[in-house]
C-alpha cells in the first residue's frame, strides 16, 4: 500500500516558467519530507526538506510547501531551466529512519 | 561532501547465482539502506542497517540477504537470482540523529537473464 502518492507521472513547462510539483501522503504519523532530483543513470540527489512544525521551505529557485491538514505537499520551481529536466521523488518519513518514497515525476523543461 | 559508493555500475548475471552488491559510504553514517528503483514503483526499500551487524527488514525483503559487518561497507546478497529481481539498486547512507536526509550512490543497473 503505498503511503506517498505523486499522481502526474509526467510535467512539461516552458523555460522561465514555473514548475509546480505535487504529492499527497496518508500516514499522519510522517513528520519529516523531502524532494529528491534524480537524472538518469546517477542516483537520486537531495533537493530540499521540510519538518511537520513548518509550512514553507524555501532555497534558492526551490520552496516546498506542506499543507498538514490535507496531506499534501508542493515543489515549487521558478523559474525553471534545462538542467531542471529530471526525475523527482517526493519522500516521507516517520521518526524510524526509513523513507517512504512516491512514484515520481518526470519534468521536461522546453526551450 | 558525502560520498556513496557503489562496487558497480552495470552487472549481467544469469538465473541461480549468488549475487553481491557491495555499497560502501565515508561519511560515518550509522544507517545504511538498499532499495530497488522500478518503473512506476519509485524506489522501495528492501533492507536497512542502523548499526554494525544490525539489520532490519524494508518492504520487500524477500530473495535478499544483507550484511553490516563494518560501519562503513554495507551488502545486499542475491541468494539465488530470479529474472524478477532485475532493476536498478540503490544504496543510501545518513546519520541517525534529527531529521536528516538520506545521501545515495549512483546505483547498481543489475540485469539476470
Amino acid at each position: 500500500d503505498q503511503q506517498v502518492k505523486q499522481n502526474s507521472p509526467s510535467l512539461s513547462v516552458q523555460e522561465g516558467r514555473i514548475s509546480i510539483l505535487n504529492c499527497d501522503y496518508t500516514n499522519s504519523m510522517f513528520d519529516y519530507f523531502l524532494w529528491y532530483k534524480k537524472y538518469p543513470a546517477e542516483g537520486p540527489t537531495f533537493l530540499i526538506s521540510i519538518s511537520s512544525i513548518k509550512d514553507k521551505n524555501e532555497d534558492g529557485r526551490f520552496t516546498v510547501f506542506l499543507n498538514k491538514s490535507a496531506k499534501h505537499l508542493s515543489l515549487h520551481i521558478v523559474p525553471s531551466q534545462p538542467g531542471d529536466s529530471a526525475v523527482y521523488f517526493c519522500a516521507a518519513s516517520a521518526r524510524d529512519y526509513k523513507l517512504s518514497f512516491g512514484a515520481g515525476t518526470t519534468v521536461t523543461v522546453r526551450a | 561532501d558525502v560520498k556513496v559508493t557503489q562496487s558497480s555500475r552495470y552487472l549481467v548475471k544469469r538465473t541461480g547465482e549468488k549475487v553481491f552488491l557491495e555499497c560502501v559510504q565515508d561519511m560515518d553514517h550509522e544507517n545504511m539502506f538498499w532499495y530497488r528503483q522500478d518503473p512506476g514503483l519509485g524506489l522501495r526499500l528492501i533492507y536497512f542497517s542502523y548499526d554494525v551487524k544490525m539489520k532490519e527488514k524494508g518492504d520487500i525483503p524477500e530473495g535478499y540477504s544483507v550484511s553490516r559487518e563494518k560501519k562503513e561497507r554495507f551488502s545486499l546478497i542475491l541468494e539465488s537470482a530470479s529474472t524478477n529481481q532485475t532493476s536498478m539498486y540503490l544504496c543510501a547512507s545518513k546519520r541517525t540523529l534529527g531529521n536528516q536526509p538520506q545521501h545515495f550512490g549512483d546505483g547498481t543497473r543489475l540485469s539476470i537473464l
